[in-house]
């Protein structure tokens, strides 16, 4: 039971550089999710999408894209680093009802930005 | 603006001795309230869903409850192993929104 796996753990980028961060789930779920977790504040909502070719903006989509492909792949990256994308990432995964069941989460990816 | 407060950021608690989080929320047209559990360098785990005032439900050592305005996570007799960050989450017709969390620790 893989569940939602996020590659990579960790990544130091340097400012500008850009990145793909990879979130791949084997429930056979239509919802994913990108989101970023920041101290002191809640999980906030970078980009979304409904299903395979779909995508839409979240809370905080500045500064970064999204592309679905596949079913099972939602993948995030960013063009231009700055250091205010020092984060951890979560990817996370819902069936159609939408988080009926919650969110599966994967277990996040930290991304430092110099 | 839909809001989720949790209250209190941190919480030290000895063994056994039982406490409750506190999550309130604004937000019209309530559509779940959402309890996760966070271990340090994990992802949040789902523990619970809630959908009208009133209901009740629980696992293991853990009691969620909800009212028009607030949720409550009750913790019975704790363990060391209870120690986590624990997230409340609302959603309405559109949106899922997430407090910041309250840490737990429990001491043995």
């Amino acid at each position: 039971n893989a569940g939602v796996t996020q590659t990579p753990k960790f990544r130091v980028l340097k400012t500008g550089q850009s990145m793909t961060l990879l979130c791949a789930q084997d429930m056979n779920h239509e919802y994913m999710y990108w989101y970023r977790q920041d101290p002191g504040m809640g999980l906030r909502l970078i980009h979304y999408s409904v299903g395979e070719g779909t995508t839409a903006k979240g809370e905080v989509p500045d500064g970064y894209n999204v592309s679905r492909l596949k079913k099972q792949n939602f993948l995030l990256g960013l063009e231009s680093a700055a250091p205010s994308q020092t984060s951890v990432y979560f990817c996370a995964s819902s069936s159609r009802d939408r988080g009926f069941y919650g969110y599966t989460f994967g277990s996040g990816t930290r991304l430092t930005v110099v | 603006e839909d809001q989720v407060t949790q209250s209190p950021e941190a919480l030290r608690l000895q063994e056994g001795e039982s406490s409750s989080l506190n999550c309130s929320y604004t937000v019209s047209g309530l559509r779940g309230l959402f309890w996760y559990r966070q271990d340090p360098g994990k992802g949040p785990e789902f523990l619970f869903t809630l959908y009208s005032a009133g209901e009740e439900k629980e696992k293991e050592r853990l009691k969620a409850t909800l009212t028009k305005k607030e949720s409550f996570l009750h913790i019975t007799a704790p363990k060391p192993e209870d120690s986590a960050t624990y997230l409340c989450a609302v959603r309405d017709n559109n949106d899922m929104r997430f407090g910041a969390g309250t840490r737990l620790t429990v001491k043995p």
